[in-house]
């Protein structure tokens, strides 16, 4: 069965350091999300990504945040100069249509740890 | 504020019994409702999805929307000590690819 992946599982950074999420959607789909989940809480939408551009965003992707896809495979979660908050786990998500009528698959997430 | 409402529980059911698990959300435009399982440090992992009023069913899981009362609910028949985890209640609005997630309700079956 189709998976998204994502790298690394974990990941411990220093405060005001910059890191990079990676995520390798579905092959065939086409939109992509970017979510995290702080530790006993709800899982909260940073961040959705279509045709190379930002659809949609919250209110916490702020400029500290940016997504890229650099190539036909990779979407990148960027955040430039982390805080003891955003220590959670992040998840990217793909779907094959646009307004997640199937819902997501999401990948097995990489957790963030500012220390 | 789009609100998606779950009692956190826990909930404990035997092995074999119906589990019946609750969400209301606050946003009447919500057009699409999506139950995902969650395993203690695991991903969400989608279960069900529902658009229509009434009954959807897939195996041993029936998801119920009733959109005037704005609830959703998901029923899983002869619950396996495999079905414990955290069942996350998600909504839609359609327009825009937002999912708003509940907090999840904690479900323990008992052996």
């Amino acid at each position: 069965e189709p998976e998204v992946t994502q790298t690394p599982s974990h990941q411990v950074t220093q405060m005001g350091q910059e890191v990079i999420l990676r995520c390798v959607p579905i092959s065939n789909h086409l939109y992509f999300y970017w979510y995290r989940q702080i530790l006993g809480q709800k899982v909260e939408f940073l961040v959705s990504f279509y045709n190379n551009e930002i659809s949609e965003k919250s209110e916490i992707f702020d400029d500290q945040f940016s997504v890229e896809r650099p190539d036909g495979s990779n979407f990148t979660l960027k955040i430039r100069s982390t805080k003891l908050e955003d220590s959670a786990m992040y998840f990217c998500a793909s779907s094959a249509t646009g307004t997640g009528g199937f819902g997501y698959t999401f990948g097995s997430g990489t957790r963030l740890t500012v220390v | 504020q789009k609100e998606v409402e779950q009692n956190s529980g826990p909930l404990s059911v035997p092995e074999g019994a119906i589990a019946s698990l609750n969400c209301t959300y606050s946003d009447r435009g919500s057009q699409s409702f999506f139950w995902y399982r969650q395993y203690s440090g695991k991903s969400p992992e989608l279960i069900m999805f529902i658009y229509s009023n009434g009954d959807k069913e897939d195996g041993r899981f029936t998801a119920q929307l009733n959109k005037a009362s704005q609830y959703v609910s998901l029923l899983i028949r002869d619950s396996q000590p495999s079905d414990s985890a955290t069942y996350l209640c998600a909504v839609n609005l359609g327009a825009g690819n937002q999912f708003y997630f509940g907090t999840g309700t904690s479900l323990t079956v008992i052996p």
